[in-house]
Formats: structure tokens, sequence, C-alpha cells
């Protein structure tokens, strides 16, 4: 089993349209959890950390379920510039104590928005 | 702010060729540094990390190395490169203190090795 898994898509979406990305984690013991963007042969980028408590950022809302082990982003009111591919992100810690920092990246799920 | 720098951007060299990538961040200290690889149409792969000055771990066996000669700069080598060795080659750093923080990458250098 992977250690971050991702539906790669690609989702193809007209502007406006809300879409939703869940991602599965094996890792019980990770206490961090991220959403990146990545354009076409750029970095990756930081869109928003997830919290326990679900959070939101504008348009986009992140959710957290230790229970199932799963995360999902879900973006509302899908705009041209949305499309990206987004990664799930889990940090490997093991433990209380381990300050590597490490984090372990999904293979991403491309999104387009269409006009 | 903090900043990272990652260079060259773009690199195309021959099979067996040597290898060298720096990368080094501004405005901080002691960050923990990470080298990770995307291939094309894959995901990242952490290559090496580490936590202090001469403090480096391998995550993956290849024929590439690491090393951090200062705090603030990471370097990844190769004696002899394979074809394989192609892909995006990304730096990043997080603040050590907070391990639980996100990473922050450098633009990237796009190695082709012909």
């Amino acid at each position: 089993r992977k250690e971050v898994e991702q539906d790669p898509g690609p989702f193809n979406v007209p502007e406006g349209a809300t879409v939703a990305f869940n991602c599965t984690y094996s890792n019980s013991a990770s206490q961090s959890f991220f959403w990146y963007r990545q354009d076409c042969r750029k970095e990756p980028k930081l869109l928003m950390s997830v919290y326990s408590s679900g959070n939101e950022d504008g348009r986009f809302t992140a959710q957290l379920n230790r229970a199932s082990q799963y995360i999902s982003l879900l973006i509302r009111d899908s705009k041209l510039s949305d499309s990206a591919t987004y990664l799930c992100v889990v940090n490997a810690a093991t433990a209380f104590w381990d300050n590597t920092g490490k984090l372990i990246f999904g293979q991403g799920t491309t999104l387009q928005v269409k006009p | 702010s903090q900043t990272i720098h990652q260079w060259p951007a773009t690199l195309v060299q021959p099979v067996g060729s040597p290898l060298s990538l720096e990368c080094t961040v501004e405005g901080t200290s002691n960050p923990n540094l990470y080298w990770y690889r995307q291939a094309a149409g894959r995901g990242l792969q952490l290559l090496f990390y580490s936590v202090g000055i001469g403090q480096i771990s391998s995550e993956v066996p290849q024929n590439l190395s690491a090393s951090r000669p200062q705090d603030r700069q990471f370097i990844l080598s190769s004696k002899k490169l394979l074809l394989s060795d192609s892909g995006f080659y990304l730096c990043a750093w997080t603040q050590r203190a907070r391990s639980s923080s996100p990473l922050h990458f450098g633009n990237g250098t796009r190695l082709t090795v012909t």
C-alpha cells in the first residue's frame, strides 16, 4: 500500500463548479497534513495546512478524518487559474520526538477547469 | 523573510559525467534541509535530508550523495550520472524546531541526462 494515495484524475470541470479531492494515508502516527499545489514544470507550493477540526481559506476547505485516515480538499466556484496538480502531503513522523520533518507526497490529482 | 535559492534551473549532462547542484537558504538558521526528485509524470521522492551541518540521511539507495558543509547550504552530487537520474530536483527547507511545519521549495533544477 502506498503511504499516501490520491486519485490521479484528471478532473475536468467547468468554471464555477465545486470539486472535491480525497486522499488516504497509511501512517496512523502522522500529525501534520497539508495540501500543496503544483503548476506544470514548477515547484510545489503550499496551498493550506489541514487541521483536525477542518479549516477554510476562501474557496478552499480542507477536512481531516483521523479514524479513517483520509484528507479531503473542496474547491468551490472553480476558476480557470485553479487548473493545476494538487498534492496531498503527510508527515512521516513515527514518534513525538521525531524532528526530521520529513513529508510524504501523494502523486497528485490533476484539475483542469474549462471555460 | 526566508528565501531559498537553487541553481542551476536547467542542466543537460551526458551519461557518466559528474553532477553538483547547490541550494542555499537565507533569513533563517538551523533549518532542516531536503532534496526531493520528481521523475516525469511521477510523484516527489525524498532523496536526502539533513537536520544539521554534516548530518545527512539517505532515503533511497542510488548513485547520488548529499553534503551540508554549512548551516544553510545543501549540495547534491554524483560522480557518474545515469540516464535514470533525469528528473526535476527540488531543494526544500523547514524550521527544525517545528518539525510539523510545511516544507518550502526552491525553484528546482530540471536535469536531463543524455
